[in-house]
């Protein structure tokens, strides 16, 4: 079974920290993906990665970077967090002609 | 308009009944079908997947396509008490789906009542 693990499962940070949120795979899947999950907005993809080093944003990039230094390891960056990216954040990978798979996501609160 | 619609419940039904929950897209593009649970504070988890139209059986569970009417449906039979969840549709229009982006539904909250 495909494993993807979140660093933290709850987080809370100050207005402006930068903050880091972590995920590891273990499938040795190519692709990566970071969301964030709102009540009655659904799913929002936030950055994407095909490759270590690659990245693509997804809908919702600004205010966030991503660092793929290592194919099972992807990492979301808040560089100055606000109040208004609280939310549940979701890892996922894939692989070719393979749905994505998810972690069981970081409850972020910003104060 | 959202590209795909999902009416988010709540809805509650006794055990053993047949649950159906639904998506509509706009997108015709959209090929590849997945179908995800979601329990209360874990992350999604993929239930099953279908290209194209036709229908796809899994145990209690049924996924069914009309891209002709750009209707999605997940059927449960026999609902239990641990089908209580959220499902969420997702879809793309790539045959290479695993390398592409998702467009999911908002999701669906289900209840089961024993």
């Amino acid at each position: 079974d495909v494993k993807v693990t979140q660093s933290s499962r709850y987080l809370v940070k100050r207005t402006g920290e930068k903050v880091f949120l972590e995920c590891v795979q273990d499938m040795d899947h190519e692709n990566m993906f970071w969301y964030r999950q709102d009540p009655g907005l659904g799913l929002r993809l936030i950055y994407f990665s095909y490759d270590v080093k690659m990245k693509e944003k997804g809908d919702i990039p600004e205010g966030y970077s991503v660092s793929r230094e290592k194919k099972e390891r992807f990492s979301l960056i808040l560089e100055s967090a606000s109040t208004n990216q609280t939310s549940m954040y979701l890892c996922a990978s894939s692989t070719q002609n393979q749905p994505q798979h998810f972690g069981d996501g970081t409850r972020l609160s910003i104060l | 308009q959202k590209e795909v619609e999902q009416d988010p419940g709540p809805l509650s039904v006794p055990e053993g009944a047949i649950v159906s929950l639904n998506c509509t897209y706009s997108n015709s593009a959209f090929q590849y079908f997945m179908w995800y649970r979601q329990y209360s504070r874990k992350g999604p988890e993929l239930l099953m997947y279908t290209y194209s139209s036709g229908n796809k059986e899994d145990g209690r569970f049924t996924a069914q396509v009309d891209k002709s009417s750009k209707y999605i449906s997940l059927f449960i039979r026999d609902s239990q008490p641990s089908d209580s969840a959220t499902y969420l549709c997702a879809m793309t229009s790539s045959s290479n789906f695993g390398n592409e982006k998702l467009t999911f539904g908002t999701g669906t909250r289900l209840t089961i009542i024993p």
